[in-house]
Order: structure tokens, then C-alpha cells, then sequence
């Protein structure tokens, strides 16, 4: 399959603890972008990365997020000191440059406890 | 981005045309229309994009009006395959731009 990854799939975790995704994107895919979605809202933009470069960030992700893309391939999002307001689906797409057809991964769902 | 308005949710027999609407009266002359659909427990998969011409694929046509201030996605024959929520999303095709989704309409196909 070299449709875009995304694992863990679920993640159960206690609130305060660190967590990690990671996102294996299309292989000659530029583009590189995260996705937050809670039930029954469409998803939010969270961040993306050209490369290796991350060229935005949204206010949604605060101090305790980050994310990397080192050698320009995969990606990973950490999530430190997790907190139950960020229970969420966390989708991950890619996409060549300057187009809007992004190919979307099937998320990893977090619960925070 | 341009905002866009689409209404919550739509039922349709299966077999018959899906035809689902959205407003985009704001739009500018540089952005694109693209549809996107969800389909329970997946990520998000791209159906087609337009500037101001009619566009068809193998999944659907998008019917975007003369002055572009809404459009319309018609699934011809849809399925039960098909029940999924439709995000109707305006765009510039220049680096830097993200999607930003809305709230989608919920189509719900039905035998």
C-alpha cells in the first residue's frame, strides 16, 4: 500500500503523560500536514511542513505540541503532559506542492483518561 | 480563505442522483472549489476541485455557477458506499495554503 500511514492507530493514555504519532506520508509527496477532528466536527488544521521545513503553525497547537519531519519523509507529533481536551483524531495528509488534493492517512485516535 | 455554507445533512435514494449544494459568495477570483468526503472512522478523501468550469471525473461532477458563488456536487447514481459527510472547501492553489473544513454536509444514502 503507498497510500499515506499513520500509527498508533488508538492511543489510551493517562492525562500527563507524553504521547507520540508518526506519519508516513506518499514517498515523492513535498507537503506534509497535520490534522486535529472531535466528534462531529469537520478537522482542524494544526500544522505543515514543506520538506523538512515547517512553514506554519496553527494557534491550535499550544507549547506542549510539536512536531518534526527531520529528513524531510516521515513525521511525528508529540503531545506532552496530555490533558483530556485533546481526545481527538489526529489525521495526518501529504500532498505534492501547490495543490489541493491532499491524500489523508485514517488518523490515530487519542483518549486521554 | 472564503467561508462556505452547506446544510447539515441530506438523504437520498439509492440509485438516484445526490445533488449537494454550497454557498461561497465570498469567494475570490483566485480560489478554487474543492470537495472532500469523510466516510465514518476513515481520513478525509479528495472528490474533485474546479475554478469556474464544470468539472466530471469517475466520481462525481461539480457544477460551479456563472458568477461562482455556490456549487453544486452531484454524485450521479449514488450507493450505500456513498453515506458520508461532503466538506465543501474554497482555496488558493499557491504554496501555503492549507484546507480549512467546515462543518460538511452528512448525506445519508438509503436503500
Amino acid at each position: 500500500d503507498t497510500g499515506v500511514s499513520q500509527n498508533p492507530r488508538h492511543k489510551i493514555t493517562k492525562r500527563g503523560q507524553n504521547v507520540t504519532f508518526r506519519c508516513d506520508p506518499i514517498s515523492e509527496h513535498n507537503r506534509l500536514y497535520w490534522y486535529r477532528q472531535t466528534l462531529g466536527q469537520g478537522p482542524e488544521f494544526l500544522t505543515y511542513f514543506q520538506n523538512e521545513a515547517q512553514l506554519e503553525k496553527s494557534r491550535l497547537l499550544s507549547d506542549r505540541f510539536s512536531a518534526e519531519r527531520p529528513k524531510g519523509s516521515f513525521s511525528t507529533l508529540e503531545i506532552q503532559r496530555t490533558e483530556q481536551g485533546d481526545s481527538a483524531m489526529y489525521l495526518c495528509a501529504s500532498s505534492l506542492l501547490n495543490t489541493g488534493e491532499l491524500f489523508f492517512g485514517e488518523g490515530s485516535r487519542l483518549t486521554v483518561l | 480563505d472564503a467561508k462556505t455554507t452547506q446544510p447539515p445533512s441530506m438523504d437520498c435514494a439509492e440509485g438516484r442522483a445526490a445533488n449537494l449544494p454550497c454557498n461561497h459568495s465570498t469567494i475570490s477570483g483566485n480560489e478554487y472549489v474543492y470537495w472532500y468526503r469523510q466516510i465514518h472512522s476513515q481520513g478525509p478523501q479528495y472528490i474533485i476541485h474546479g475554478l469556474k468550469n464544470n468539472e466530471t471525473n469517475e466520481m462525481a461532477s461539480l457544477i460551479i455557477t456563472e458568477d461562482r458563488k455556490s456549487s453544486t456536487l452531484i454524485l450521479p447514481h449514488a450507493t450505500l458506499r456513498d453515506t458520508a459527510v461532503y466538506y465543501c472547501i474554497v482555496r488558493v492553489n499557491n504554496a501555503g495554503n492549507m484546507l480549512t473544513f467546515g462543518g460538511g454536509t452528512r448525506l445519508m444514502v438509503k436503500p
